[in-house]
């Protein structure tokens, strides 16, 4: 299975500021996505991103909330902006390779935004 | 409707019995089908995958798929409380290769 490795595991945020998440993915990765996991819920995608172009986002997730990156094969960052409670959360970066659609998750960021 | 359904749970079993967990999908095209399991606090961890119709087994585990039903489960013989998880199942949709998620079915497995 793919190496996947998250930073942080955890913060604590204020109101009104901006976090970015940081995912590093072994060389077997294609395809990275973004997950959100909300408290008791299941994952939601939150988007695709795209190595060296503008990521891919699902409906009800936009650029100006959630700015994603992949400059290269092996990395992405997310970043949450202007974060209110309603955006605590646990978020999973995700890689694939191959076409066998396997996914695998890192370890997750767990946000609390206060 | 939802893409993938799950029922939530939680569903409880004796040690060493045999737990069975469902999943329908709404998109008829998917083609690959997984099963991952996340104990409280971890993310997923990938256990089987299926792709054609029939059983797949691993282990203890076997996951079945019936694309005409556009239904898939997986079985987990011999349970032991170390199996108590949500287990989440997950679908690629057709129409991109991305993974869709049920809502998940928490197992307990008393010893």
């Amino acid at each position: 299975s793919a190496v996947i490795s998250q930073k942080p595991s955890r913060d604590i945020c204020q109101r009104g500021t901006s976090l970015t998440i940081q995912c590093q993915v072994d060389s077997q990765v294609t395809m990275m996505f973004w997950y959100r996991q909300q408290p008791g819920q299941s994952l939601t995608l939150i988007a695709t991103a795209n190595q060296g172009s503008e990521a891919t986002y699902e409906s009800g997730f936009v650029i100006d909330k959630f700015p994603i990156s992949r400059p290269n094969l092996t990395f992405s960052t997310l970043t949450v902006s202007n974060m209110s409670p309603e955006d605590s959360s646990i978020y999973l970066c995700s890689g694939s390779g191959g076409n066998s659609g396997e996914l695998f998750f890192g370890e997750g960021s767990r946000l609390t935004v206060l | 409707q939802k893409e993938v359904e799950q029922n939530s749970g939680p569903l409880s079993v004796p040690e060493g019995a045999i737990a069975s967990l469902n999943c329908t999908y709404s998109d008829r095209g998917s083609q690959s089908f997984f099963w991952y399991r996340q104990y409280s606090g971890k993310s997923p961890e990938l256990i089987m995958s299926i792709y054609s119709n029939g059983d797949k087994e691993d282990g203890r585990f076997t996951a079945q798929l019936n694309k005409a039903s556009q239904y898939v489960s997986l079985l987990i013989r011999d349970s032991q409380p170390s199996d108590s998880a949500t287990y989440l199942c997950a679908v690629t949709m057709e129409y991109g290769n991305k993974l869709v998620f049920g809502a998940g079915t928490i197992l307990r497995v008393k010893s």
